[in-house]
């Protein structure tokens, strides 16, 4: 049974970069994509974008000047960063195994951006 | 605005039926998949029907999708009160190459 955990700071400054970690195991990390997804209190799921173990990824076009995703198979994780950070980008960031579509998922990491 | 448009909220008794649709507001989204989460409160979504009408390995037969055109729906049977959640679905916007969300729909179980 696959588990991933999400970790990252929790509190981060506006105009700071937040960077956030995937955890998997019970999974080869290299077997397949990898999404993140996010969602502010009280609303719905937005997609931030997917990564393959190569390297290859896709960002959600709205976000994707400020977003950063990598891979390292040694350690089986991801890496999320998300640069020039405001209120609106808090939220509960999610990591997914992704199978052409997100089909297993972290339990999320809350992140607060305030001064 | 999402491109996948969901009724806000809808309920039901214990035991009846309900559905939830997805309807998708511009062609962008085209002939691709639909796939619905589910999300408890507190809990991450989880996946509840992909390819449009096909269920996970532990999801109930009371959890039925469907999709004709540019509107899909998912049907819940049976309702039990630890069904009331928060039901999302979603699909890959071709023209975007990004995933899309609808903005959920909260069902109450009276």
């Amino acid at each position: 049974q696959v588990h991933l955990q999400e970790s990252g700071p929790g509190l981060v400054k506006p105009s700071e970069t937040l960077s956030l970690t995937c955890s998997v195991s019970g999974d080869s990390i290299s077997r397949f994509y990898w999404s993140w997804i996010r969602q502010p209190a009280g609303k719905g799921l937005e997609w931030i974008g997917l990564i393959y173990s190569s390297g290859k990824f896709n960002y959600n076009p709205s976000l994707k000047s400020r977003v950063t995703m990598s891979v390292d198979t040694s350690k089986n994780q991801l890496s999320l960063k998300l640069s020039s950070l405001t209120a609106a980008d808090t939220a509960v960031y999610y990591c997914a195994r992704d199978r052409g579509y997100p089909d297993f998922w972290g339990q999320g990491t809350r992140v607060t951006v305030s001064s | 605005q999402s491109v996948l448009t969901q009724p806000p909220s809808v309920s039901a008794a214990p035991g009846q039926k309900v559905t939830i649709s997805c309807s998708e507001s511009t062609s962008k989204v085209g002939n691709n998949y639909i796939y619905w989460y589910q999300q408890l409160p507190g809990t991450a979504p989880k996946l509840l029907i992909y390819d449009n009408n096909k269920r996970p390995s532990g999801i109930p037969d009371r959890f039925s999708g469907s999709k004709s055109g540019t509107s899909a729906t998912l049907g819940i049977t049976g309702l039990q009160t630890g069904d009331e959640a928060d039901y999302y679905c979603g699909t890959w916007d071709s023209s975007l190459s990004c995933w899309v969300f609808g903005g959920g729909t909260k069902l109450t179980v009276l």
